[in-house]
């Protein structure tokens, strides 16, 4: 079963537009969410995180809201770029090092100029 | 300085054959990591070491995958024998202090006919 799950696999947004991406998981020890960026053919990277004992997350343009009692987060991509195309992972550890994280299956978000 | 790097990019395999792949990660990082890559799973854990020990492996993963660390700048990834379900992009990241970031190298992308 996928402890870490993301609801759609695909998004297409319009230029200017925000893409909202979904997240949930089950097990209620995960306390660290990084959001992976991937572009094809490369490996994914960082793009930012939250620790469950924040709500919201702001870098820029992307935010992290965070609901530890419904477990469940989103990326927020606002004023969505074309070079925003990419895939995006879900992701959750128990803490912040020492343990792997567990990752979801992926959104692929396609922005249309 | 020098990300991971993952050797080699592309491998094709008949099935039944030996595959290794090979991983250097970041400089002074402690902990690595290998994961597979596909679309339905997304990314799957196959195995974590810190400090060359082996913290986790993914269970599904333990008869024909092996993950060994030669040193703390060289890791393989064995598996034996190869089946087309193993076909997949195999990820090898890397981690310091406890920052809980990965870093990734570009993948190795396995074929097995």
């Amino acid at each position: 079963q996928q402890q870490v799950r993301q609801s759609s696999q695909s998004l297409t947004v319009w230029e200017g537009e925000t893409a909202i991406l979904n997240c949930s998981y089950e097990n209620s020890a995960f306390d660290y969410f990084p959001w992976y960026q991937q572009f094809p053919g490369e490996g994914p990277a960082l793009l930012i995180a939250i620790r469950s004992v924040s709500d919201k997350k702001e870098d820029g343009r992307f935010t992290i809201f965070f609901n530890k009692r419904e477990k469940n987060l989103s990326l927020h991509i606002k004023d969505s770029q074309p070079g925003d195309s990419a895939t995006y992972f879900c992701a959750a550890s128990p803490y912040q090092g020492g343990r792997a994280l567990i990752f979801g299956t992926g959104t692929t978000v396609s922005v249309s100029p | 300085d020098a990300g991971v790097t993952q050797t080699p990019r592309h491998e094709v395999a008949e099935k039944g054959q030996t595959i290794i792949l090979k991983c250097e990660p970041v400089s002074g990082h402690n902990d690595l990591f290998w994961y597979r890559q596909t679309k339905i799973q997304g990314l799957e854990l196959l195995s974590y070491f810190r400090s060359k020990s082996l913290m986790e492996d993914g269970g599904a993963f333990k008869d024909r995958f092996k993950a060994e660390m030669l040193n703390s700048s060289f890791s393989t990834l064995k598996i034996q024998p190869t089946e087309p379900k193993d076909s997949a992009v195999y990820l090898c990241a890397s981690s310091g202090g406890n920052t809980g970031q990965l870093y990734f190298g570009e993948g190795s992308k396995l074929t097995v006919l």
